[in-house]
């Protein structure tokens, strides 16, 4: 199994809205990442959790709080966003034991909108 | 800073064309390099990887090269399809940061 789950497919919040994207993997990987993805722009790293700590956070807003409960599943909390962070949120996940250097199986996304 | 950069931004061939699609990268420092799909809105498909010590990958119609001293990589696809359709985006693993350096994609369009 390869896959990496993404929930919700669509998410449609307005700026107050307090909301959570979820990712789940069962692959046992230890590296778990969240992207974004701008419309017809390449993705761009904002989180990487290695063995459920987090290890990069690429200058990211609080607006955006990740969270790993446990080495399946990855949350991003999102409060107070802004119109301009609609975008396709991207998960994934490797192996993550020797470092980052294995290949990065990337879930279906999730649509955010943000009125 | 690492920086990739794919040619063309967009093609357009005739179904059952051979066709090819250029990536560069400006540092060598990297672990690994990879060739995705993107279908609109949709995720990424990981095609093909390439280690660092390897200068190709196959898999089925699809053909990816390496040249890690030039900074550059190709993929090729044989016999294009339709359903080949999507936006191919090619990544390297920095060697440097562990990040993975995405490229703008070229976005293909397979006419029947």
């Amino acid at each position: 199994d390869t896959e990496v789950t993404q929930t919700p497919k669509h998410l449609v919040m307005g700026m107050t809205n307090k909301k959570s994207l979820k990712c789940e993997q069962h692959m046992g990987h230890r590296a778990m990442y969240w992207y974004k993805q701008k419309a017809k722009k390449p993705p761009e790293l904002m989180f990487v959790y290695s063995y459920e700590k987090l290890s990069i956070n690429e200058s990211v807003p609080s607006r955006f709080s990740p969270e790993c409960p446990n080495s399946s599943l990855l949350n991003l909390h999102l409060h107070a966003l802004q119109p301009e962070d609609s975008a396709l949120y991207l998960c994934a996940s490797s192996q993550g034991t020797s470092g980052y250097t294995d290949t990065q199986y990337f879930g279906p996304g999730t649509r955010l909108t943000v009125l | 800073k690492q920086e990739v950069t794919q040619i063309p931004a967009a093609l357009s061939v005739p179904e059952g064309e051979n066709l090819v699609l250029n990536c560069s990268f400006t540092d060598s420092a990297i672990y690994n390099l990879q060739w995705f799909r993107q279908d609109p809105g949709k995720g990424l498909t990981s095609l093909l990887l390439i280690q660092s010590s390897q200068r190709e990958q196959t898999s089925g119609r699809l053909n990816a090269s390496l040249d890690k001293s030039s900074g550059r990589s190709t993929l090729y696809i044989a016999a294009s399809q339709p359903g080949d359709s999507a936006t191919y985006l090619c990544a390297v693993l920095s060697g440097n940061t562990g990040k993975l350096i995405f490229g703008q994609g070229t976005t293909l369009q397979v006419k029947p």
